[in-house]
C-alpha cells in the first residue's frame, strides 16, 4: 500500500510568489491535513480537510489556503510569501478522524 | 495558545538504559494521545497510541503512560538503541478531530 505522497519535495520561491503544494493520501483515507513545521516550533496545524469539506483551519493568515479533491488529493497554495514562510510542509492523512494519521515526508519550502 | 506541551527539547541517554519522554496538555477535552519520531527530512512516523479509557498501552520496547488528573502523558523507550536517536513528537486530538502537538524532544542515544 503506497504511502502518503508529496510533491514536490524541494521548492525555491521569490518573496512575493505564489506556491502549491500537492499531496496524495493513502488510498482509502479521507481526511487530509497540512502542518507547517519550522525550527523550535513543532508542527503548526494549518487546516484539515475530510471529504472535500475544510474541518477545521489553523491560526495562519488567509494567504494559506487548500482544497481537496474527490480523489482525496489534496493542494496547498501560499500567496504573496514572505521569507517567514521558510518551512518544511507537512501532509497527513487518516483513515477516521480518531485514528493515527500518517506523514508524508515534506515539501522543504524556501523563499528566498 | 500551546495546548500540548514538551519541555525538554533534548534528551541523552546511555544505550540500553530507559529513555523517558515526557508531555503535558491543558485541554481536558483531549481524549486520544499520540506519539511519533522524526528524522530529519522526513515525515514523522506513528510510533503508539493510547486512549483516555486507559492509563498504559505497550508496544514492545515502547510503553506510553497516561495520568489524567495531571494532564500528562510519557513515553517509555526500554531498552533504549541508537537508532532511537530521533525528535520524538507527541500530539493530542479531542472530538473535533484537530491534532494538536508539542514542540518535540530530541533523543539521542549514545552508544
Amino acid at each position: 500500500k503506497a504511502g502518503v505522497t508529496q510533491t514536490p519535495r524541494y521548492l525555491i520561491k521569490t518573496r512575493g510568489q505564489q506556491v502549491t503544494l500537492s499531496c496524495s493520501p493513502i488510498s482509502g483515507h479521507r481526511s487530509v491535513s497540512w502542518y507547517q513545521q519550522t525550527p523550535g516550533q513543532g508542527l503548526q496545524f494549518l487546516f484539515e480537510y475530510f471529504s472535500e469539506t475544510q474541518r477545521n483551519k489553523g491560526n495562519f493568515p488567509g494567504r494559506f489556503s487548500g482544497r481537496q479533491f474527490s480523489n482525496s488529493r489534496s493542494e496547498m497554495n501560499v500567496s504573496t510569501l514572505e521569507l517567514g514562510d521558510s518551512a518544511l510542509y507537512l501532509c497527513a492523512s487518516r483513515l477516521t478522524l480518531n485514528t493515527e494519521a500518517f506523514f508524508g515526508q515534506g515539501t522543504r519550502l524556501t523563499v528566498v | 495558545d500551546q495546548q500540548v506541551k514538551q519541555n525538554s527539547p533534548s534528551l541523552s541517554v546511555q544505550e540500553g538504559r530507559i529513555s523517558i519522554l515526557n508531555c503535558d496538555y491543558t485541554n481536558s477535552m483531549f481524549d486520544y494521545f499520540l506519539w511519533y519520531k522524526k528524522y530529519p527530512a522526513e515525515g514523522p512516523t506513528f510510533l503508539i497510541s493510547i486512549s483516555s479509557i486507559k492509563d498504559k498501552n505497550e508496544d514492545g520496547r515502547f510503553t506510553v503512560f497516561l495520568n489524567k488528573s495531571a494532564k500528562h502523558l510519557s513515553l517509555h523507550i526500554v531498552p533504549s538503541q541508537p537508532g532511537d536517536s530521533a525528535v520524538y513528537f507527541c500530539a493530542a486530538t479531542g472530538r473535533l478531530g484537530q491534532f494538536y502537538f508539542g514542540t518535540g524532544t530530541s533523543l539521542t542515544v549514545i552508544p
